[in-house]
């Protein structure tokens, strides 16, 4: 079956240091790969996402790449903030079957 | 336009009571779904429903049903509460055109 695997968290960053949040998927075909952000108390939100290989999702300074060679969808930023803390989910999906398989999670803590 | 909304926000319940969460959105989305998110697990499929008067089950149905009400409505039901769904509850809909889902701000369930 389908999987997603996240970095393990927690991770805790000061403010203004470069992030990398780990993704690797496993799948028969092509799907699409998303990134959600769940802010504390709220649910998911849509962050970025990249729907064939070689795409860049991007979004409030956040990139991730659809590398199919390496099954991976690595989620980064050049610079964090406070604002930035959340917990960050990695999934992915096939079109016309648009339910969502969810890597675990990873949260992120900065602190100023 | 307030998207998608879920009630009751916090539930405790005893074990063998049963007890109805209720979902509606309003952005005239087809396919509805429903989660359950648990520490170290992500968010899991429990039902989801591609169209009104459609429903089917994911990835941990047991102890579920789901009723589709019409187009806006998608509720989840315990008819035998136990501590193992202990959770908190998310219910989604999709944009279709860009393969998104909305999300609303979760239901905390407590069984004891």
């Amino acid at each position: 079956g389908n999987s997603v695997t996240q970095m393990e968290g927690p991770v805790t960053l000061s403010e203004e240091a470069f992030l990398t949040i780990n993704c690797t998927y496993t799948a028969t075909g092509y799907p699409s790969l998303f990134w959600y952000v769940q802010y504390p108390g709220e649910g998911l939100q849509l962050l970025l996402k990249a729907t064939k290989a070689d795409d860049k999702g991007s979004n409030k300074g956040f990139e991730a790449t659809y590398r199919k060679e390496t099954t991976s969808f690595h989620l980064e930023k050049g610079s964090v903030q406070v604002s930035d803390s959340a917990v960050y989910f990695c999934a992915l999906s096939f079109f016309g079957n648009e339910k969502l398989t969810f890597g675990t999670g990873t949260r992120l803590t900065i602190i100023p | 336009n307030a998207g998608v909304t879920q009630t009751p926000k916090f539930q405790v319940l005893k074990t063998g009571q049963s007890m109805t969460l209720q979902c509606a959105q309003d952005m005239n989305h087809n396919s509805m779904y429903w989660y359950r998110q648990d520490p170290g697990m992500g968010l899991r499929l429990i039902y989801y429903s591609a169209s009104e008067g459609t429903t089917d089950k994911g990835e941990v149905p047991n102890g579920y049903n789901v009723s589709r009400l019409n187009k806006r409505e998608f509720s989840l039901r315990l008819e035998s509460a136990a501590p193992s769904q202990t959770s908190v509850y998310f219910c989604a809909s999709l944009l279709a055109s860009y393969n998104e889902q909305f999300f609303g701000p979760g239901t905390r369930l407590t069984v004891l």
